[in-house]
């Protein structure tokens, strides 16, 4: 079965300072990824996500993400944070080809940004 | 706002009654799921709908949830018998080419 791993619960950074956030997967083969945000008491928006080709992907806020297969590992970073993106961040997995139509999700880790 | 649209926003309810929570789709999304989330995790999967079919349950989903999709386009997910432990949010999605759109919750409180 599928599953993510984000050894992180909750990570403090100073604004401006850079950032790095884990994900871990497991998975047959190299399955969809992606990275969301979640504000509290609001759904998840998507960050960005890696289907293949180039391993390093872009996404919304500056954020992007780097797929290392031979790691199994999917991180989040962002050159230079900024007090709005203090949230909950969810790396999630899902298969690219027919079994469980479900994404799995890491448990997150909380972001604190500090001034 | 990413074009799924769920209703209630919140909810309290006392133990023993039945709620209902409506899910909104993207129009031209015909995979729909439904997730929970409870304070401190991800979201976990409950549910599967590809147009009005429901194709996958989740061994979270015990007897007293039923979710319907009728003709393919809304959702609705219902509790019955309410217990403190289904206080979560409570998360639809609908897929597109390949990620999922996720609409804002609804959020349960059973007293």
């Amino acid at each position: 079965a599928q599953s993510v791993t984000q050894p992180d619960i909750h990570i403090t950074v100073s604004e401006g300072a850079s950032l790095e956030l884990r994900c871990n997967y497991s998975y047959g083969a190299t399955p969809y990824l992606f990275w969301y945000v979640q504000s509290p008491g609001q759904g998840l928006q998507l960050l960005l996500k890696y289907f293949s080709g180039d391993t390093l992907v872009q996404g919304i806020k500056g954020f992007e993400a780097e797929f290392k297969r031979s790691q199994s590992s999917f991180n989040l970073r962002k050159p230079s944070v900024h007090w709005s993106d203090a949230a909950e961040y969810f790396c999630a997995v899902f298969p690219n080809s027919g079994g469980y139509q479900k994404v799995t999700f890491g448990t997150g880790t909380k972001l604190q940004v500090i001034p | 706002d990413t074009g799924v649209s769920q209703d209630p926003r919140h909810k309290i309810t006392k133990r023993g009654q039945n709620v209902t929570f409506r899910c909104d789709p993207i129009s031209e999304h015909n995979r729909l799921y439904w997730y929970r989330q409870t304070l401190g995790q991800g979201p976990e999967f409950l549910t599967y709908f590809q147009n009005e079919a429901q194709l996958e349950k989740s061994r979270l989903l015990s007897d007293r949830f039923s979710a319907e999709r009728p003709k393919g386009s809304f959702s609705t997910l219902e509790i019955q018998r309410t217990e403190q432990g289904d206080s979560a949010m409570y998360l639809c999605a609908t897929r597109g080419s390949g990620e999922q759109y996720f609409g804002p919750g609804t959020r349960l409180t059973v007293t």
